[in-house]
């Protein structure tokens, strides 16, 4: 059993690109999300699913975009990259439940010049 | 929203014990957390408070005040391993979770 994977492990990319990372859990989780994590400021909550079919915008959403068109996958897009989002993101899942644990992927690195 | 303060850095001798506390503010609260992360890698949960108390688990263990808005993580017997980021989280409402910065502990042999 993999848990959570996240792919690309890490990306330099030209400001202005568009950018999908891809984050895919094998656990059945019913809740995923998407966080960056910068230097001083912690992980922040970008969007999250509590369910296939449906998305939710959490505390830093502007400029990213996600979709859950099934249980196991929780795309995130940059539509037109920009330095400032250059960071490491995490994709965590967990099962939806009142005593909810989040289990974390490996992390993308992503650079944007 | 969460207002979550933890400190920034701490540092501790092998086979010591450290503690690390961490504040907030919240209107909803559902839960608190703490994770584990070494640098370069994911987080990985350690604990759960989500009443009053103690809970243990081996070397680490977690309190919670609800009414202080008041947790910590004592950490002991430490190893060198042990030297990680220690990640405090707050859950208000449903399943979402609002982290705290982080505070870096170096163990020295």
């Amino acid at each position: 059993i993999a848990g959570i994977t996240q792919a690309p492990t890490s990306q330099i990319l030209a400001a202005g690109r568009r950018m999908t990372l891809r984050c895919t859990q094998d656990m059945r989780h019913n809740a995923m999300y998407w966080y960056r994590q910068d230097l001083g400021l912690g992980l922040r909550l970008i969007h999250y699913s509590n369910t296939a079919g449906t998305t939710g915008k959490g505390e830093v959403p502007d400029g990213y975009s996600v979709s859950r068109a099934n249980t196991d996958d929780f795309p995130l897009t940059l539509a037109s990259a920009v330095p400032s989002q250059t960071s490491v993101y995490f994709c965590a899942s967990s099962e939806g439940t009142s005593a909810d644990t989040q289990y974390f992927g490996p992390g993308t690195r992503l650079t944007v010049l | 929203g969460q207002n979550i303060d933890q400190p920034t850095e701490m540092t501790a001798t092998e086979g010591a014990i450290v503690q690390i506390n961490c504040t907030y503010q919240t209107s909803g609260f559902n839960g608190l957390f703490w994770y584990q992360q070494h640098a370069g890698e994911a987080p990985t949960f350690l604990s759960y408070n989500v009443l009053d108390g103690l809970e243990e688990k081996g070397r680490f263990s977690s309190f919670l005040s609800r009414s202080k808005g008041y947790s910590y993580l004592l950490l002991k017997e430490l190893q060198m391993k042990d030297s990680a980021s220690y990640l405090c989280a707050v859950r208000e409402g449903d399943y979402k979770l609002s982290f705290g910065a982080g505070t870096t502990v170096t163990v020295r042999a």
